[in-house]
């Protein structure tokens, strides 16, 4: 049990679907972060997010769009995605946004895209 | 801008065997530096990090790594590998004045028995 719990563990949409992945963190953490992880590539950073304010938006597509509605959940909205989205969604937490503190991982959600 | 290169895709080893698995580093700062493990269908789990201070870092499940400023290496080592080390290893770097954890394209260790 790593503290943070992502659902679904898995996803099968279709191009023209809408679905979200939901992130929440029992650890009492105040940042938090969405990566892609693609197979044999390092993983992506997606967005950071630090009590509830964007901190980093990484030059992704609009198809993909956060939320932090409080610092212990986050939400990752999906519409109209193409089939090189499937991949490993991976939330994680930190203590902060800066500094030494390690991340913590959920166990992310395999998205497959028809 | 920082950068995190894992030479080896794979790493084989028989078990009772030493594990060493290497990893190479660029920064432009005081670097921060971070071991991860991904077992199959699972999320990384934090191993162990640098910091500053002694360059010989131990962590979780009788892993430790070495720093070594000079060759901007941070290596993952354990003594005696077990058939349950078999996993996706991910080396990552911060620089620190930077908040992004930039990662490797991770290294494939299997233990035999």
């Amino acid at each position: 049990e790593t503290g943070v719990t992502q659902t679904p563990r898995h996803l099968v949409m279709g191009m023209t679907n809408k679905k979200s992945l939901k992130c929440e963190q029992h650890l009492g953490h105040n940042a938090m972060y969405w990566y892609k992880q693609s197979a044999k590539k390092p993983l992506e950073l997606m967005f950071v997010y630090s009590l509830e304010e964007r901190v980093e938006n990484n030059s992704v597509p609009s198809r993909f769009s956060p939320e932090c509605p409080n610092s212990s959940h986050l939400f990752l909205h999906l519409h109209t995605l193409q089939p090189e989205d499937s991949a490993l969604y991976l939330c994680a937490s930190s203590q902060s946004w800066q500094g030494a503190q390690p991340q913590h991982f959920g166990d992310g959600t395999r998205l497959s895209i028809l | 801008a920082q950068s995190v290169a894992q030479p080896e895709d794979q790493v084989n080893v028989a078990e009772g065997n030493p594990l060493t698995v290497k990893c190479t580093y660029s920064v432009s700062g005081n670097p921060y530096l971070f071991w991860y493990v991904q077992y199959p269908n699972r999320g990384l789990q934090f191993l162990l990090k640098y910091i500053t201070g002694d360059n010989l870092v131990k962590g979780s499940y009788g892993f430790e790594a070495e720093f070594n400023k000079s060759q901007t290496s941070f290596h993952l080592k354990k003594p005696s590998a077990l058939v349950s080390d078999s996993a996706l290893y991910f080396c990552a770097v911060r620089d620190g004045d930077d908040y992004k954890l930039s990662f490797g394209a991770g290294t494939t260790v299997t233990v035999r028995a």
